[in-house]
């Protein structure tokens, strides 16, 4: 069965601290995509970044960066040098090519970052 | 640049009662979803489709419909609304390949139902 899981509930850290947010997957499938998306205080969803099964390159993105690895079935996240602009959920996702690429989603990583 | 807009942005409705909340998109994706959102959870899907005239169930399709009968509007109708289905729903929108594309999301609709 398909499944996403973010086990951090909530993170709180002082600006300027690099954060980890979590995101373990479970798939059948060979071809599969992963997402990150935010969701400020505002609550519109944004998307921050995709990634499929074949590239397990990691990706860096100004502060964020992603390390994808295949063996632990993970997608993790990094915000380096964190600002209160970053509080937001963060919600990791799966989508797999046999499921008409419906996303399955975590139920998302409340990030707090405190000035 | 509208993206995705939904509309109403919020409705209080009693038990019973029936509404349809309205997603339209401009920019000419084939895919289209309607989403719900309840507090500590991530997003259930209810519905989607893959293109007009076309719909299909997901995973919490229960008390809920759907239409898409031009490609840019995907509505969605509460026959008989019950406060379980108090929640903000979200409607998003993609390209349908190559791959899983990125679902570009409307602002969100928050319901409740009294």
């Amino acid at each position: 069965a398909q499944k996403v899981t973010q086990a951090q509930t909530e993170i709180s850290v002082v600006e300027k601290e690099d954060v980890t947010l979590d995101c373990v997957y479970e798939t059948r499938d060979t071809t599969y995509y992963l997402f990150w998306y935010k969701q400020p205080p505002s609550g519109e969803l944004v998307f921050l970044i995709r990634r499929n099964s074949f590239d397990e390159q990691n990706e860096i993105s100004g502060r964020y960066s992603w390390n994808f690895q295949k063996s632990t079935s993970s997608f993790n996240f990094t915000i380096t040098a964190s600002q209160v602009v970053d509080s937001a959920v963060y919600f990791c996702a799966l989508s797999e090519v046999y499921s008409n690429y419906q996303l399955i989603w975590g139920a998302g990583t409340k990030l707090i970052i405190k000035p | 640049n509208a993206g995705v807009t939904q509309t109403p942005k919020f409705r209080v409705l009693k038990t019973g009662q029936s509404m349809t909340l309205l997603c339209a998109q401009d920019m000419n994706h084939e895919y289209m979803y309607w989403y719900r959102q309840d507090p500590g959870m991530g997003l259930r899907l209810i519905h989607y489709s893959v293109g007009e005239g076309t719909t299909a169930k997901g995973e919490v399709p229960d008390g809920y419909n759907v239409s898409r009968l031009k490609k840019q509007n995907f509505l969605l109708g509460l026959e008989s609304a019950a406060p379980s289905q108090t929640s903000v729903y979200f409607c998003a929108s993609s390209h349908p390949t190559p791959g899983a594309q990125p679902q570009h999301f409307g602002d969100g609709t928050r319901l409740s139902i009294l």
